[in-house]
């Protein structure tokens, strides 16, 4: 079955350092990987995704993505933090007509 | 604008009461989807319907049902055989392709008191 994993349930940055928020995925087959963003109370909003090629994925709000196959990582970054970026992130895994996420990552920008 | 719209925003009910969450879209997306949110276990699939007139359990079915009458809509159903029914519900939507992502509404919380 396909799974992510996101190893840490919290991230604290200070803002204008760079950010990483980590996920592992186990899949057979191709990967088709997805990182989304909560806001409190709140759906969840598309960021980014990786479906095949290039391996840094660019998405919104300057976020980008790096897909390692090798590590079976998607790890989301951002080069400088922002205070804004605060809330709630979530890997996810599509497999065929079924998504699996993560359990999420909280991550604190502080100023 | 087009997009998915979950009412109520929040909702209370007393354990034994049925109780129905609405989700509708105007994405013209054919597949729709439940998912359970908890704190610290992310999302968890309820439910999904690929077509009208069809749809199919997820990872915690039991104690929920849903109907597929219109692509338009895809109401969640509660019921008393729910447990732990308090949580945030969210409805989400995908379209054809076969890699595309999935769009969310804004969520449902449900009380029980």
């Amino acid at each position: 079955a396909q799974s992510v994993a996101q190893p840490e349930d919290q991230v604290n940055v200070a803002e204008g350092n760079p950010l990483t928020v980590k996920c592992t995925y186990s899949v057979s087959g191709n990967p088709y990987l997805f990182w989304y963003v909560q806001y409190p109370n709140r759906g969840l909003q598309f960021l980014l995704k990786y479906i095949t090629g290039d391996n840094l994925v660019k998405g919104s709000y300057g976020f980008e993505a790096e897909f390692n196959k090798s590590q079976t990582s998607f790890h989301l970054k951002k080069p400088s933090a922002l205070v804004s970026d605060s809330a709630l992130y979530f890997c996810a895994v599509r497999d065929f007509n079924k998504f699996y996420f993560g359990s999420g990552t909280k991550l604190n920008v502080k100023p | 604008d087009g997009g998915i719209t979950q009412s109520p925003k929040y909702l209370f009910r007393k354990e034994g009461q049925n109780v129905t969450l609405s989700c509708e879209q105007n994405l013209n997306h054919d597949a729709m989807y439940w998912y359970r949110q908890d704190p610290g276990q992310g999302l968890r699939l309820i439910y999904y319907s690929q077509i009208v007139n069809d749809f199919q359990k997820g990872d915690i079915a039991e104690g929920y049902s849903v109907s597929r009458e219109k692509k338009e809509s895809f109401p969640l159903t509660v019921t008393s055989a729910q447990k732990n029914p308090t949580a945030f519900y969210l409805c989400a939507s995908n379209g054809h392709s076969n890699t595309g992502e999935l769009f969310f509404g804004e969520g449902s919380r449900l009380t029980v008191l």
